[in-house]
């Protein structure tokens, strides 16, 4: 069964704290992983990965695919509390010839001042 | 940027109605997406819906409770049937506006079921 594994659930730091979230999948027929982050009820865009070992950036957020490992990890630097939001990860697989995501559970993040 | 309208953004519904979602997107895209995140959970993939095709469900999803329409490439509804409670969650659509900047959600509908 594929499945999409995100730790830790839910996390508490102090603004200006570095914060590492993860995630493990193992899905059929992988394309790509993606990495959003849901404050209200739309999921926002941050990172798409499909080449191993090719770290993403934007400003202070940074990603990283390791296909061997079948996981990925999000890093935040220099956290702030408009960083507070719930982080997904998804797995964009292919299913009939149609590409779908499936999701981890989340990462609740909470940025105290 | 390319946007996905989504409407309405909430509603609260009695149980045995039924309410439709409308999406819109300002491109024309190939296929649309239905998602579910209920209270406190990940995002679950409903259907796809496909222009000129029936929707394809998800194991655990029925035409019956949740119908789509796809009259055009930039247009998708989905109705919620008969509701119960347990179908209060956030319902959300999207599709691939753009190749290597991921999939686009709609601005989501927050439905409670009283």
């Amino acid at each position: 069964e594929d499945k999409v594994v995100q730790s830790p659930l839910s996390l508490v730091v102090h603004e200006g704290d570095t914060v590492t979230l993860n995630c493990s999948y193992e899905v059929t027929n992988f394309r790509s992983l993606l990495w959003y982050k849901q404050e209200k009820k739309a999921p926002t865009f941050l990172f798409m990965l499909t080449s191993s070992g090719i770290e993403k950036k934007s400003g202070r957020l940074s990603s990283i695919l390791d296909k061997k490992e079948l996981s990925s990890i999000l890093n935040i630097t220099a956290t702030q509390t408009g960083d507070s939001a719930i982080y997904l990860c998804a797995v964009e697989f292919l299913s009939s010839n149609t590409g779908k995501l499936i999701f981890g559970q989340g990462t609740t993040l909470q940025v105290k001042p | 940027s390319a946007v996905i309208s989504q409407k309405p953004s909430r509603d609260i519904c009695q149980r045995g109605t039924s309410l439709t979602i409308q999406c819109q997107v300002d491109s024309q895209v190939t296929m649309m997406f239905w998602y579910r995140q209920q209270p406190g959970q990940s995002l679950t993939l409903i259907a796809t819906a496909n222009q000129g095709s029936e929707a394809t469900y998800e194991s655990g999803f029925v035409i019956d409770k949740f119908p789509i329409s796809r009259p055009n490439l930039t247009f998708s509804t989905l109705t919620v049937s008969n509701m119960s409670p347990e179908d209060s969650s956030i319902y959300l659509c999207s599709a691939l506006l753009r190749t290597n900047y991921g999939y686009t959600f709609g601005s989501g509908t927050r439905l409670t079921v009283v």
